[in-house]
């Protein structure tokens, strides 16, 4: 199972909007609603942001949104803060039973 | 506090196995399947393989075949990832994450990992 395709790196400003996308193919992202996304601080634990596509766990902010079409993941955080400078990783289940991850993508808030 | 908490670090020789432990704590263990993600030094997710406490039965990733066995002892609420025939490329953080057992498939709480060194 090859892992999904995230860009490297994005950056914004402070109060700017940006989207980080997940590509995998028919038999993960696109074959399922079962795609979620983790924050990663530096040198600390993965935390869930976004499971099942669109839906948040509770306590997270609702700057955090998901969606998807075809083969694509996508998540957008709104008005960007200093603190949501990190890495995020994208994770999909897969027709084989099993979870693959993106490659990570790091956030750089300006 | 529901938590899961690991064991401590680990150094290995190379060609060596490695038991790692991940122990449920505050909320029922064969409510949810335990998950095993490792991440090497400066490098990205990696998903490893399920555990499903009510039934012992597992899943892995492919490229770990042969050489990764999980189990669970629910006395303790703990379960065990074994990986074998250990090299330089194993060194990583090996992370145990819960998801609810049924159809669901997110990570909603890990625990806070335990470092494996493979050197001679």
């Amino acid at each position: 199972q090859s892992a999904l395709t995230q860009p490297a790196s994005v950056s914004g400003s402070p109060g700017q909007s940006i989207t980080i996308s997940c590509t995998g193919t028919s038999s993960d992202v696109g074959g399922y609603n079962l795609v979620s996304w983790y924050q990663q601080h530096p040198a600390k634990v993965p935390k869930l942001m976004v499971y099942e596509v669109i839906k948040r766990p509770s306590g997270v902010s609702n700057r955090f949104s998901g969606s998807k079409s075809g083969n694509t993941a996508s998540l957008t955080i709104s008005g960007l803060q200093a603190d949501d400078e990190a890495v995020y990783y994208c994770c999909s289940y897969t027709t084989s039973g099993t979870l693959v991850f993106g490659g990570g993508t790091k956030l750089t808030v300006l | 506090q529901v938590q899961v908490v690991q064991s401590g670090a680990e150094v290995k020789k190379p060609g060596a196995s490695v038991k790692l432990s991940c122990t449920a704590s505050g909320y029922t263990f064969n409510q949810y399947y335990m998950h095993w993600v490792r991440q090497a030094p400066g490098q990205g997710l990696e998903w490893m393989g399920i555990f499903n406490p009510s039934a012992g039965s597992t899943a892995y990733a492919q490229r770990f075949q042969g050489r990764i066995t999980m189990t669970g002892d629910t006395s303790t609420g703990t379960v065990y990832l074994d990986l074998s025939s250990l090299t330089s490329e194993d060194t990583a953080v090996y992370y145990c994450a819960r998801v609810p057992m049924g159809p669901f498939w997110y990570l909603d709480l890990w625990g806070r990992g335990t470092l494996v060194t493979v050197s001679s």
